[in-house]
């Protein structure tokens, strides 16, 4: 499984567009990126997926590079509720027998200030 | 509400007590996981379910914990004569299996305190 490095905290504030980077440089051909967020004494909480190029959906966008060696998370215009832990992982297809653990690392605390 | 569902949502017990922890998953989910959290890190996998077979256990599941799903429906998760280690944030999530891409949604965690 590939590992992923991350900032271990951010700062913005509220109404700016938020990229958070997460670099993986011995990222497999098979492999998805996934970005979770997680609030404090929650569960993590799926925010988006992807194999190449961008995704976006109605919570954020994703932009992957042609080497997929990188990925960035990118927040528009956050508000004080997006201050939480944001988790990038790369891992494979899941197919039969082959497990689909997640393997987090530490993640990114993003702070949002009014 | 059909999201990944655990209870409790907190438990204290003594040390060298055992207890239980329930999930259940989003209906029609073939596969469940269980993790476990400490403060600061991420979740750490323990164990995964294809319906009712326990297909991986990772090495922190100690001889202690047992898991189980029967009929491929919610899950236990049970430690016996637990520690202070033991101490964390156990997190269930379910997903359905679409042949590539898996997106596992978790549950809201049952917090664990050994004293």
């Amino acid at each position: 499984l590939a590992k992923t490095t991350q900032p271990i905290s951010m700062d913005s504030y509220e109404g700016q567009e938020v990229n958070i980077t997460c670099s993986h440089n011995n990222i497999a051909t098979n492999d998805y990126i996934t970005w979770y967020q997680q609030f404090p004494s929650q569960g993590p909480r799926f925010i988006i997926q992807g194999y190449k190029t961008k995704v976006t959906n109605e919570v954020a966008s994703l932009f992957i590079p042609a080497d997929r060696k990188s990925s960035t998370l990118s927040l528009p215009r956050v508000s004080l509720s997006d201050t939480a832990v944001y988790y990038c992982l790369v891992g494979s297809p899941l197919f039969y027998n082959q497990g689909g653990k997640l393997i987090f690392g530490q993640g990114t605390e993003l702070s949002v200030k009014p | 509400d059909t999201g990944v569902s655990q209870d409790p949502r907190h438990k204290i017990t003594k040390r060298g007590q055992n207890v239980t922890f329930r999930c259940d998953p989003i209906s029609e989910h073939n596969r469940l996981y269980w993790y476990r959290q400490t403060l600061g890190q991420g979740p750490e996998f323990l164990t995964y379910f294809q319906n009712e077979a326990q297909l991986e256990k990772s090495r922190l599941l100690s001889d202690r914990f047992s898991a189980e799903r029967p009929k491929g429906s919610f899950s236990t998760l049970e430690i016996q004569r637990t520690e202070q280690g033991d101490s964390a944030m156990y997190l269930c999530a379910s997903s359905l299996d679409r042949g590539r891409t898996d997106t596992q949604y978790f549950g809201p965690g049952t917090r664990l305190t050994v004293l």
